[in-house]
């Protein structure tokens, strides 16, 4: 069946600029996670949906950063005033039901590049 | 979570076995050994976990030592396709512990 997928799969802006990251997680998952990689280090979580709610957010690193989930399915993440320190790849994942079981299938992410 | 430390880097044959090492001489009684890997370009991939026993998968085994403090994932007859950033993570399963914490892994290299 369908994995997670993302849009864009590359993303250059200016920096200053707004940006929308989209995940289209596997259908029926209902808990969905934003994770940020920088070159050269681990993914690093950002923010946890159960359902509609961000159940955790406390891995964004600043306001700038807010993310949406409003039918509990497609999430986006938001960024607003870019800022070159951005520049990573967001990854987005899925799981059936992270209180028994933390397989979480992930997308293959979007590059951010902030000029 | 406990701490896990990984090598930065190995090399197999391809088609030996590959033994990727994993630390984490920290772990309580109640948190599970996960390992995840990312191909280049691509969203890490669950591999396996197991609790204290030895777990096998179609993909790979995972022997985590008697005392739990150290782990080895086994790939048993190693690919090109399998030279990826291998994960060892530890966490707790269950209740709302949801945050999968990355260390920078290790790197390997299958080599014809």
């Amino acid at each position: 069946g369908a994995g997670v997928s993302q849009t864009p799969s590359n993303k250059v802006t200016e920096k200053g600029k707004y940006v929308e990251l989209r995940c289209d997680p596997i259908s029926g998952h209902t808990a969905l996670y934003w994770y940020r990689q920088s070159l050269g280090q681990g993914p690093e979580f950002l923010i946890y949906f159960q359902g509609t709610g961000a159940a955790d957010d406390s891995g964004l690193p600043n306001d700038r950063f807010f993310a949406v989930r409003p039918e509990g399915s497609v999430s986006t993440l938001k960024i607003q005033r870019t800022e070159r320190g951005d520049s990573a790849v967001y990854l987005c994942a899925s799981s059936l039901n992270p209180r028994t079981y933390n397989e979480q299938f992930f997308g293959p992410g979007t590059r951010l590049t902030v000029l | 979570d406990a701490k896990t430390t990984q090598p930065p880097s190995m090399d197999c044959a391809e088609g030996r076995a590959a033994n990727l090492p994993c630390n984490h001489s920290t772990i309580s009684g109640n948190e599970y050994v996960y390992w995840y890997r990312q191909i280049h370009s691509q969203g890490p991939q669950y591999i396996i976990h197991g609790l204290k026993n030895n777990e096998t998968n179609e993909m790979a085994s995972l022997i985590i030592t008697e005392d739990r403090k150290s782990s080895t994932l086994i790939l048993p007859h190693a690919t090109l396709r399998d030279t990826a950033v291998y994960y060892c993570i530890v966490i707790y399963s269950g209740g709302s512990n949801y945050k999968l914490t990355f260390g920078k892994g290790t790197l390997l290299t299958v080599n014809p």
